[in-house]
């Protein structure tokens, strides 16, 4: 079955630059999530959009923006890199934003600031 | 505050044993989903089981089988027969609303030959 994708797998950039996360849900999910995962720590609630509109929002920071297109693809755009950026990005999908629905993640970008 | 608390940051199991990881949560909302996910080193987050806070039984998924005590605000995951494979981190997660997803800080679980 097809999985969430994430692009890309890996990325290093400098401080103070820029980094475009993207996400492609589940085919027919029409819901994605964004979280950050710290070394060591759980993951956290960034941004979340339903049929294209943001539908909740979590811990994200100014800096960063995302957006879900017309083919419910996402991008997680992050401005201004700063070291404590360095984390694994996670995209999840689901059919439906119900709290029954359960949330299928992605494999991660693992993002390093230098 | 702390709504997922997950108080075994890790445990031991001997291979072919069951374990059980707990976790216990805290909301005032009376519709909930509870979810355990499984994250090896490789860093993925793989769904075990899910939990409705209205679900009469308790949800079994193959070796996967959720312990929900409602009363007692507790949804502990039991696995069964542990194989080498189980052996990562686990999470124990909490949606209330329509969308944000809380985790617990995990249990590192390792599966012992």
């Amino acid at each position: 079955a097809a999985g969430v994708i994430q692009s890309p797998r890996h990325l290093i950039k400098e401080k103070r630059e820029t980094a475009t996360l993207k996400c492609y849900p589940i085919p027919r999910h029409d819901t994605v999530y964004w979280y950050q995962q710290g070394p060591g720590q759980d993951p956290q609630f960034l941004i979340s959009f339903y049929e294209k509109m943001q539908s909740d929002k979590g811990s994200i920071p100014d800096r960063f923006s995302a957006q879900q297109f017309s083919d419910y693809h996402s991008e997680l755009n992050m401005s201004s890199l700063e070291l404590g950026d360095s984390a694994l990005y996670f995209c999840a999908s689901s059919l439906g934003n119900r709290v029954v629905e359960t949330q299928y993640f992605g494999p991660g970008t693992r993002l390093l600031v230098l | 505050a702390q709504k997922i608390t997950q108080t075994q940051p890790g445990m031991f199991v001997q291979e072919k044993e069951a374990v059980t990881l707990d976790c216990t949560y805290d909301t005032s909302d009376p519709s909930y989903g509870l979810f355990w996910y499984k994250q090896p080193s490789s860093g993925e987050m793989i769904f075990l089981i899910y939990q409705g806070s209205y679900d009469q039984q308790n949800a079994t998924e193959g070796r996967y089988s959720l312990n929900f005590q409602k009363a007692r605000k507790s949804a502990n995951l039991v696995i069964s027969a542990s194989q080498l494979g189980d052996s990562a981190m686990y999470f124990c997660a909490m949606r209330e609303g329509p969308n944000d997803m809380r985790f617990g800080a995990g249990t590192r679980l390792t599966v012992k030959p």
